[in-house]
């Protein structure tokens, strides 16, 4: 079945670091959304892209839609502890199900 | 807050029983989605009701099952349990049951089977 690829799958960082995660599949896909998960809580979506190509931020996040349409990375830039927490991809199956990665954990070193 | 409510927070068990997980979508959205969150799987998706009726059916066992109800809320049933079924259940609602819409995730509720 269709799968979403997610690495890192866990970030050390110090904070105000930048910080680079990414969402690869061998299938195309229409719709990349990126997810934040806290401990304790469900998934909040962050950003979601439509386009191949768009690049779109929220705050000091920015997603980029790959061109191939088969890949889409999320920015953090000058990362704060409330950064930590698990990052997911996300895209619509051809079943009209919402795939995941396996998420990426991201820890903040004040 | 999403505005999805999920009941009970935790959940203990033992193999072999039967529990039922609830969902009260936000107000006006009328789908609802199920995952599973585990360790290794990470979050998969179940099944998915629209308006009272089954819209799509994603990795979900026969031992389960869902239903969603005239009020919109929702219920998933876990039959005899087995020690793997531990996890995290989320539900989720949307407006409408369409693609690229925006799903809010309730709180979860926590499964363990002893």
């Amino acid at each position: 079945g269709q799968q979403l690829n997610q690495s890192p799958q866990s970030m050390f960082i110090q904070e105000g670091e930048d910080v680079s995660m990414n969402c690869t599949s061998s299938s195309i896909f229409n719709t990349w959304l990126w997810y934040k998960q806290d401990p304790g809580e469900g998934p909040v979506l962050l950003i979601a892209l439509y386009k191949a190509g768009e690049l779109t931020s929220n705050g000091r996040l920015t997603a980029q839609f790959g061109i191939t349409r088969k890949d889409s990375f999320l920015n953090i830039s000058a990362s704060i502890p409330s950064d930590v927490g698990i990052y997911f991809c996300a895209g619509w199956g051809s079943q009209g199900n919402l795939i995941f990665g396996k998420g990426t954990k991201l820890s903040v070193k004040p | 807050d999403s505005g999805v409510t999920q009941t009970p927070k935790h959940l203990i068990t033992a193999t072999g029983q039967r529990v039922t997980l609830r969902c009260s979508p936000r107000s006006g959205d009328l789908s609802v989605y199920w995952y599973q969150q585990s360790l290794d799987q990470g979050l998969q998706f179940l099944i998915q009701y629209y308006n009272g009726e089954e819209r799509a059916k994603g990795n979900i066992l026969e031992r389960f099952s869902a239903q969603q109800f005239p009020d919109l809320h929702s219920e998933l049933n876990l039959s005899s349990l087995e020690l793997g079924d531990s996890a995290l259940y989320f539900c989720a609602s949307s407006v409408s049951q369409g693609r690229g819409e925006t799903q809010y995730f309730g709180p979860g509720t926590r499964l363990l089977v002893l």
